[in-house]
């Protein structure tokens, strides 16, 4: 079965730049969705289809993906942005990727 | 606005057999597939099947064929997913949710389960 790995943590200061990546076989060749969960509360898609931000996400969000490797990127970090962020794709079944915590410092 | 609204909390003991509810409204039922996830304490998600309300076809997660099932019931909009032989492993928060290839992605709260002897 499909196997998609994400790093446990990553951690960026307040206003850098934090990259979070979600590794799979060929994973370019799919579409890749990314949800962003804060305690308590169901998961929030933040991009789609690789690259694509759903309305009232802001614009610092934003995916890329190719070859292994698919990375959402959040630029000018916020406390509001520490959560986890799990990634998605479909391969005969939905697989979601083991999940990051991001911690803003 | 799309709502996804699930039963309530559940406690079951080990072996039993819990059967959650989602009713939806805010757009029609048969438009998107509805998926299950479960999520354990302190764990991330585990996709655990899908349905298509539009023809009840189904498909489980490897993990969970067997001893889930999920239905759908296009009279009142809502889904439902049963899950048989609980174990302790089981407790966690069911949701159910829209998640497909595009923007129209919505999630209920969550069904938290506890499987407790």
């Amino acid at each position: 079965s499909y196997e998609l790995t994400q790093p446990l943590s990553v951690s960026v200061a307040l206003g850098q730049t934090a990259r979070i990546t979600c590794g799979g076989n060929n994973i370019g060749s799919k579409n890749v969705h990314w949800y962003q969960q804060k305690p308590g509360q169901a998961p929030v898609l933040v991009i789609y289809k690789d690259s694509n931000r759903p309305s009232g996400i802001p614009e610092r969000f934003s995916g890329s993906n190719s070859g292994n490797t698919a990375t959402l990127t959040i630029s000018r970090a916020q406390a509001g942005d520490e959560a986890d962020y799990y990634c998605r794709v479909w391969d005969s079944s939905t697989v979601f990727g083991g999940g990051t915590k991001l911690t803003v410092l | 606005e799309v709502q996804l609204v699930q039963s309530g909390a559940e406690v079951k003991k080990p072996g039993a057999t819990v059967k959650i509810s989602c009713k939806i409204s805010g757009y029609t039922f048969t438009d998107f597939h509805m998926h299950w996830v479960q999520q354990a304490p302190g764990k991330g998600l585990e996709w655990m099947g899908l349905i298509d309300p539009e023809d009840g076809e189904t498909i489980y997660a490897e993990k969970f064929q067997g001893r889930v099932t999920i239905t759908a019931d296009t009279s009142t909009d809502t889904a439902y997913m049963e899950l048989s032989s609980l174990r302790s492993e089981d407790t966690a928060v069911y949701y159910c949710s829209t998640m497909g290839s595009g923007s129209s992605d919505y999630w209920g709260r969550g069904t938290l389960v506890t499987v407790s002897s």
